[in-house]
């Protein structure tokens, strides 16, 4: 199963943009790379994901390298409400009844006021 | 507003005691899932459904038991045989069974402790 790596934590202050890394250099051609954030008790958030080009939503960027062994989320300017545990996880493209999710230990992100 | 409804939010075990976890979903979600998160880990798969009357083991299936008899609900039972139940349970569903470029949409899970 592909596996991704993460930082344990990351520190940023409030309206500063936030780049937070992942590693992914088993991918395969089909995975897509989605992330996840988790507040506190709560369950995950989905934020962002994609294949080969970057991709922008209201809430986040995602910049994929060019060999896909790696992507980093952007958090344009961050919030004291963008703290949480960011997850960046691989999935299969294609239909199987043996695929799954891998879900690490994630990047838990403080926000400084 | 569409989305998943896990209850209760709390809930405690008494030794040798079947517990049943709820979740809802109105989204017309076809796949739905549970997941169990540990303290300082990421979510492990317990069980999963692609349609109704049909469901998969996931990683750590032992102790555990779903149904699926309709498209909107998916309860999880941890049953006596599961010695370490105390954690955060997650259900989620999608749109088609881990679709690649489809998220999962989570509850906001059922804490599980033992009495």
């Amino acid at each position: 199963d592909a596996k991704t790596t993460q930082p344990n934590s990351m520190e940023s202050n409030e309206e500063e943009p936030v780049h937070l890394p992942c590693n992914h250099s088993t991918i395969s051609g089909t995975d897509y790379i989605h992330w996840y954030r988790q507040l506190p008790s709560q369950g995950p958030e989905y934020v962002i994901h994609g294949l080969t080009s970057n991709v922008n939503n209201r809430m986040a960027s995602l910049a994929i390298a060019e060999d896909r062994k790696s992507s980093t989320l952007i958090l344009h300017r961050a919030t004291l409400r963008d703290a949480a545990v960011y997850y960046c996880i691989l999935t299969l493209n294609n239909a199987g009844n043996n695929r799954k999710l891998i879900w690490g230990l994630g990047t838990s992100l403080a926000v400084n006021p | 507003d569409g989305g998943i409804t896990q209850s209760p939010k709390y809930l405690f075990r008494k030794e040798g005691q079947n517990v049943t976890l709820s979740c809802e979903q109105n989204l017309n979600h076809d796949a739905m899932y549970w997941y169990r998160q540990d303290p300082g880990q990421g979510l492990r798969l317990i069980y999963y459904s692609q349609i109704v009357n049909d469901f998969q083991k996931g990683d750590i299936a032992e102790g555990y038991s779903v149904s699926r008899e309709k498209k909107e609900s998916f309860p999880l039972t941890v049953t006596s045989a599961q010695k370490n139940p105390t954690a955060f349970y997650l259900c989620a569903s999608s749109i088609a069974q881990f679709g690649g470029n489809q998220p999962q949409h989570f509850g906001d899970g059922t804490r599980l402790s033992i009495l």
